[in-house]
């Protein structure tokens, strides 16, 4: 049982570039999230997915998109990539609300 | 306005002692909390819960304490051990307007041999 997989685990951009951070899980989980992790911030959400074909932004959307490719995957693209988004990224997901999730290994990028 | 609070960046404990580390909420959709732990270069793994129907659960030598008035939770670690060493994240299951996993920022907790 695999849980939540994230690829790549490591990236470096060039300012400007794009890239796609990929998420699945095998949990049967209708909601997945992606978090942000900078030193002294905790985890701030950028955008969720509370069920198959629904996103919302989330605290700090800017700058990023998402798609919900089906139950499984949930996607996260930087169309324009900043130094500002030099971080560490989090896919989590779980089956409801009022439930735990579950997180992935994590994306370490680096925007030079 | 920070929905979850995590007052203490940092605490350092001798090995064997108590673990006491606090987190205060506000506009709760549920009263449902969660403590996550997470190491170095991992993502951060599901700890221990408490709802609002209990004012303490147990799990182990991980304790979580809920105080509603006050909007207050505690985890603490008896007897701590050098394995604890790690971030604590508290959160809130239903955080904000839209019942958000909302996450405080954490506090590192040290145990020392």
């Amino acid at each position: 049982n695999a849980g939540v997989t994230q690829t790549p685990k490591f990236q470096v951009l060039k300012t400007g570039q794009s890239m796609t951070l990929q998420c699945a899980q095998d949990m049967n989980h209708n909601s997945m999230y992606w978090y942000r992790q900078d030193p002294g911030m905790g985890l701030r959400l950028i955008y969720y997915s509370a069920s198959e074909g629904t996103t919302d932004k989330g605290e700090v959307p800017n700058g990023y998109n998402v798609s919900r490719l089906n139950k499984r995957e949930f996607s996260l693209r930087l169309e324009s990539a900043a130094p500002s988004q030099t971080s560490v990224y989090f896919c989590a997901s779980r089956w409801t609300l009022n439930t735990e999730a579950f997180f992935g290994q994590g994306t370490r990028l680096t925007v030079v | 306005d920070q929905q979850v609070k995590q007052n203490s960046p940092s605490l350092s404990v001798q090995e064997g002692r108590i673990s006491i580390l606090n987190c205060d909420y506000t506009n709760s959709m549920f009263d449902y909390f969660l403590w996550y732990k997470k190491y170095p270069a991992e993502g951060p793994t599901f700890l221990i819960s408490i709802s609002s129907i209990k004012d303490k659960n147990e799990d182990g030598r991980f304790t979580v304490f809920l105080n509603k008035s006050a909007k207050h939770l505690s985890l603490h670690i008896v007897p701590s051990q050098p394995g604890d060493s790690a971030v604590y994240f508290c959160a809130d299951v239903g955080g904000g307007s839209q019942g958000n996993l909302i996450f405080g920022k954490g506090t590192k907790l040290s145990v020392k041999p």
